[in-house]
């Protein structure tokens, strides 16, 4: 069965702390991972890594997908409080339709 | 900018009730999917669409249908409500992936359905 894992489950950390989020997976048939941020409506798109070892970078945050070990890490240096959200990870298996499979998601707060 | 509309943003419903929630997408886009979404198991996909007329059964298909009559519109059907269908609904929708070009998926802001 295709699965995603994330972790930690939840994390609090200080404005300017560095943090890394991690996403693990089992599929068959892959294609893509993708990042998300939710805050209180829909998730945007953060990145979509497709080959190993090449480093998606935005701003302050920064990732990266190893396909021979099976996961991703999503880094956000310097925190900010507006970084406080839900982080997905999902992954693009198969099919015409691009279907995702997410993980449960990193809840993060940064606090002041 | 994509622009993926949710009808709703909070619903309330009885169990028993016939309920709809719509989406539509501004981009011409093929494919669309409903999601829901409840703490600590995620997003679930119910059901997805690539086409007009064309509809898949997601990872959790029970208790709902979909439509899909025009290109922009994807609607959900809670055929009897119940109070286990009560959870938040996201609507998104992508192009199709062609070949080595692959694009994410772009969201709605949500329904959060109460079923009582």
């Amino acid at each position: 069965e295709d699965k995603v894992v994330q972790s930690p489950l939840s994390l609090v950390v200080h404005e300017g702390d560095t943090v890394t989020l991690n996403c693990s997976y089992e599929v068959t048939n892959f294609r893509s991972l993708l990042w998300y941020k939710q805050e209180k409506k829909a998730p945007t798109f953060l990145f979509m890594l497709t080959s190993s070892g090449i480093e998606k970078k935005s701003g302050r945050l920064s990732s990266i997908l190893d396909k021979k070990e099976l996961f991703s890490i999503l880094n956000i240096t310097a925190t900010q409080t507006g970084d406080s959200a839900i982080y997905l990870c999902a992954v693009d298996f198969t099919g015409t339709a691009s279907k995702l499979t997410f993980g449960t998601g990193t809840r993060l707060q940064v606090t002041l | 900018d994509v622009k993926v509309t949710q009808s709703s943003r909070y619903l309330v419903k009885r169990t028993g009730e016939k309920v709809f929630l719509e989406c539509v997408q501004d981009m011409d886009h093929e494919n669309m999917f409903w999601y829901r979404q409840d703490p600590g198991l995620g997003l679930r996909l119910i059901y997805f669409s690539y086409d007009v007329k064309m509809k898949e059964k997601g990872d959790i298909p029970e208790g709902y249908s979909v439509s899909r009559e025009k290109k922009e519109r994807f609607s959900l059907i809670l055929e009897s409500a119940s109070t286990n269908q009560t959870s938040m609904y996201l609507c998104a929708s992508s192009p199709p992936s062609r070949g080595s070009v692959k694009k994410p998926q772009h969201f709605g802001d949500g329904t959060r359905l109460s079923i009582l």
